[in-house]
């Protein structure tokens, strides 16, 4: 599997734009780029996924680098609802079955 | 609304007894997954399913069987054989993999979370 490195925590102020970064160096070219996020006391949920170009949702934006050894999932406005552990995770799209690899994901700290 | 049920919320369990952590979900998924996850851990694959009556180990299925009679149904037993079942435990479904190509959306359960007395 290829590895993410993700920083162990960040914080941000509410209402302040959050830039969560991801490294993924192996990437492979048939790897997407998937977040997740776990608030306290809950199961993971989806944030957005891409696999070159960036993407936006209504919940956050995914910016990927062009050689896509590195990625950045953008929050606008935190809220302190955002206080979460994010996880970045690979997936290739050319293989059938695949687990998803949680490592420990950054734990964003929103101050109001 | 669609979604994925766990049940219990919390769950006590005796030296030397089995217990079951139910899951259900009603996506229409033919794809469903059991987590464990430690405190300040990510999750562990324990199983998963990618069809009824079809299941394959992930990678600490040691201590735990499960069974999947039904598309909407998936669940754990936590055995005597696990000695440290104490953990926080995931349910999830997807569409196929195959067929959405490895951008699939896990969603997952609110989880149960089994202590031992």
């Amino acid at each position: 599997d290829a590895k993410t490195t993700q920083p162990n925590s960040m914080e941000s102020n509410e209402e302040e734009p959050v830039h969560l970064p991801c490294n993924h160096s192996t990437i492979s070219g048939t790897d997407y780029i998937h977040w997740y996020r776990q608030l306290p006391s809950q199961g993971p949920e989806y944030v957005i996924h891409g696999l070159t170009s960036n993407v936006n949702n209504r919940m956050a934006s995914l910016a990927i680098a062009e050689d896509r050894k590195s990625s950045t999932l953008i929050l606008h406005r935190a809220t302190l609802r955002d206080a979460a552990v994010y996880y970045c995770i690979l997936r290739d799209w050319n293989t059938g079955f695949q687990k998803l690899v949680f490592g420990t994901g950054t734990r964003l700290l929103v101050s109001p | 609304d669609g979604g994925i049920t766990q049940s219990p919320k919390y769950l006590f369990r005796k030296e030397g007894q089995n217990v079951t952590l139910s899951c259900e979900q009603n996506l229409n998924h033919d794809a469903m997954y059991w987590y464990r996850q430690d405190p300040g851990q990510g999750l562990r694959l324990i199983y998963y399913s990618q069809i009824v009556n079809d299941f394959q180990k992930g990678d600490i299925a040691e201590g735990y069987s499960v069974s999947r009679e039904k598309k909407e149904s998936f669940p754990l037993t936590v055995t005597s054989a696990q000695k440290n079942p104490t953990a926080f435990y995931l349910c999830a479904s997807s569409s196929t993999p195959r067929t959405a190509g490895g951008g699939e959306t896990q969603y997952f359960g609110p989880g149960t979370r089994l202590l031992v007395l």
